[in-house]
């Protein structure tokens, strides 16, 4: 099956740091990934689509300056925090679009972030 | 934008009961996803479906786009289906990625 790996799986930082996240599809290509984010208890909010070659789309009330998102290959995008404050702390789950007709989306194993 | 909500948000049974979790959407959709999330955070993709039922093991999806409702169930349930079940929604609402539920908190007892 489609294999979507995120890296860091956790992260610790201290407040004003910048962190990038990985998200690499294994076995397949993917011209779209999504990047969310979960604060506990709550459910998954999209932040942003990241298309191949082009500039992502944020979510309304996301930061783009804050969140920069490059999806340079067919395979991988990266999220960056900037200037990350312990309000940034949160769970971040990107997943791969698998060209379909149904546009299946496979989801990597997330990364903790805290920021101190 | 398409409003997703899942019941029960908590669910706790003893196991080898038959489990039922139920989401509705507010929005014609293209696909459905049920997605299962462990504690430590990462998440599997049971299901995508876009009509009719789909069946893997223990676990069955089904969806009626007409009434925008879908069910996922679990039979036999064991303690390792405890978990928290999330139905997700693509296309509606102009969305591009997925629009989730909030979620159902499931604990099965031995």
């Amino acid at each position: 099956g489609a294999v979507v790996s995120q890296h860091p799986s956790r992260v610790i930082c201290k407040s004003g740091t910048s962190v990038k996240i990985e998200c690499r599809s294994l076995d397949f290509q993917a011209t779209t990934m999504f990047w969310y984010r979960q604060f506990p208890k709550q459910s998954l909010m999209l932040m942003a689509t990241s298309n191949e070659g082009s500039k992502a789309t944020y979510e309304q009330g996301v930061e783009k300056d804050k969140f920069l998102i490059n999806h340079a290959s067919l395979t991988l995008s990266t999220l960056t925090v900037t200037s990350a404050h312990p309000e940034d702390s949160s769970f971040y789950i990107c997943s791969a679009q698998l060209l379909s007709s149904y546009n299946e989306q496979f989801f990597g194993p997330g990364t903790r972030l805290t920021v101190l | 934008k398409n409003e997703v909500e899942q019941s029960p948000q908590n669910l706790t049974a003893q196991e080898g009961e038959f489990i039922t979790i139920n989401c509705s959407y507010s929005v014609g959709i293209s696909a459905l996803h049920w997605l299962q999330q462990h504690p430590g955070g990462g998440i599997v993709s049971l299901f995508m479906l876009s009509s009719g039922k789909k069946k893997h093991g223990r676990l069955i999806a089904t969806i009626n786009i007409q009434e925008k409702h879908s069910s996922l169930h679990i039979t036999a349930s064991h303690p390792r289906d405890s978990a928290v079940y999330i139905c997700a929604v693509y296309g509606g609402g102009g969305a591009d990625g997925l629009t989730f539920g909030k979620g159902t908190h499931l604990i099965i007892q031995p």
